[in-house]
């Protein structure tokens, strides 16, 4: 199994654009998460997903960002429009009980 | 606010010694769990211990867990300069749905 793939590992974009960041988790597991990742907040919870249905979106930071996960081998985030302290790295992780596996992240930094 | 909080934020040993970490957490688990993070990575699931369950090991690692003082601590015996990496501590509730909740983590750094 290749793990969780993330892409793209890094984007950069500018103040006001749309940012699509996707996910695919391992295969047959039924629960993905969303976290973000900075020097001052640490990680973050935004939204999780069993079997493709969103269970917590309370951490999701303001209407500015939405996730969808439209099967079970594929999810996205996307930031519209997308702010200079949305700079930060975004992982995916998957599970089929307790133990997450992780992806490798996707690095985003917004001018 | 954070449910589990590692302590301390950084530690700085030489190789050969042993780290040690600690976690407290505010309310009932189910269970706790560690993962590392190497620099520019992902997070990597280390070990789970269950809220019935005192001690757990695998390989250099010790996890002991006591629930009457709500803490946990992860022992890496015989450190490594590859050991240098981020440790958290994770949570979960009952009818969490595999939801966990991090602590800020401990920056491990194992000097050759």
């Amino acid at each position: 199994d290749a793990g969780v793939i993330q892409s793209p590992r890094h984007e950069v974009t500018e103040m006001g654009q749309e940012v699509t960041l996707r996910c695919k988790p391992i295969s047959g597991h039924n629960s993905l998460f969303w976290y973000r990742q900075t020097m001052m907040r640490g990680l973050e919870l935004l939204i999780y997903f069993n079997n493709n249905v969103p269970i917590d979106d309370s951490g999701m930071p303001e209407d500015r960002f939405s996730a969808k996960m439209p099967n079970a081998s594929f999810s996205t985030l996307k930031i519209q429009p997308s702010e200079p302290r949305d700079s930060a790295v975004y992982f995916c992780a998957s599970t089929d009980d307790f133990h997450q596996v992780f992806g490798p992240g996707t690095r985003l930094t917004v001018l | 606010s954070q449910q589990g909080e590692e302590d301390p934020q950084a530690l700085s040993i030489q190789e050969g010694e042993n780290a040690t970490m600690n976690c407290s957490y505010k309310t009932s688990i189910n269970n706790l769990q560690w993962y590392r993070q190497n620099s520019g990575r992902g997070l990597v699931h280390l070990i789970l211990i269950r809220s019935n369950e005192r001690e757990k090991h695998s390989g250099r690692l010790r996890v002991t867990l006591d629930t009457s003082k709500k803490s946990s601590s992860l022992l890496i015996t015989a450190s490594r300069a590859a050991d240098t990496a981020s440790y958290f501590c994770a949570t979960d509730f009952r009818g969490s749905n595999y939801k966990l909740t991090f602590g800020k983590g401990t920056l491990l750094t194992v000097n050759p």
